[in-house]
């Protein structure tokens, strides 16, 4: 099983819809959580960090649940901008980031 | 506007070159990664540096990739010989972490795209 993981989509909605995705991981003894947003050809841009419960920035809302070992990212009012890979990053023991394969999300006019 | 470059952005060569990838964290930082990007096998950690100590490496193939911090503007990544298969985008990313508490947010450069033939 891999330590951070994500549905692979495509998820294809309408502007203006709202759209979650999930991203589980395996080790519980993870602290901090990542969003970043991929670009096709382009590096990953850091979205937003999840420390404790939660994070809101705007239309986008980061949820974290460790019961579950699963942090959620909500996009509300979808725009066509937002099209883009969406991956999920967890600290590990490691102390590095081990990174979700990524799921991809495509905004319709 | 603080971000990490690196060069070159795209490289080809053949199969047997040696293949050196450098990287410019951002002023301050004191942690250096090294990422591989697949289509295959997605984002893969090679290597990361603390304060230009080398802290993991255990991603790296050892025989053929090296990775250094000469100092604390420069990092490079090194693969000799390369083979077809380490075709890929290579990341490097940068942070600052002063202790166990520290949030840990990476920031990449625009990678440096290989090909070897």
């Amino acid at each position: 099983r891999k330590e951070v993981e994500q549905d692979p989509g495509p998820f294809n909605v309408p502007e203006g819809a709202t759209v979650a995705f999930n991203c589980t991981y395996s080790n519980s003894a993870s602290q901090s959580f990542f969003w970043y947003r991929q670009d096709c050809r382009k590096e990953p841009k850091l979205l937003m960090s999840v420390y404790s419960s939660g994070n809101e920035d705007g239309r986008f809302t980061a949820q974290l649940n460790r019961a579950s070992q699963y942090i959620s990212l909500l996009i509300r009012d979808s725009k066509l901008s937002d099209s883009a890979t969406y991956l999920c990053a967890a600290y590990t023991g490691r102390r590095a980031l081990t990174f979700g394969s990524g799921t991809r999300l495509q905004v319709q006019p | 506007d603080a971000r990490v470059t690196q060069t070159p952005r795209d490289k080809v060569t053949e199969m047997g070159q040696e293949v050196t990838m450098r990287c410019q964290p951002i002023l301050g930082h004191n942690t250096v990664f090294w990422y591989r990007q697949t289509m295959m096998q997605g984002l893969e950690l090679l290597a990361y540096f603390r304060n230009r100590a080398p802290l993991d490496d255990s991603g790296m193939p050892k025989d053929r990739f090296s990775a250094e911090m000469p100092d604390a503007t420069l990092a490079t990544l090194k693969i000799q010989p390369s083979e077809p298969r380490d075709s890929a985008v290579y990341f490097c990313a940068s942070g600052l972490v002063l202790g166990p508490e520290s949030h840990n947010e990476q920031f990449f450069g625009p990678g440096t795209r290989l090909t070897v033939l």
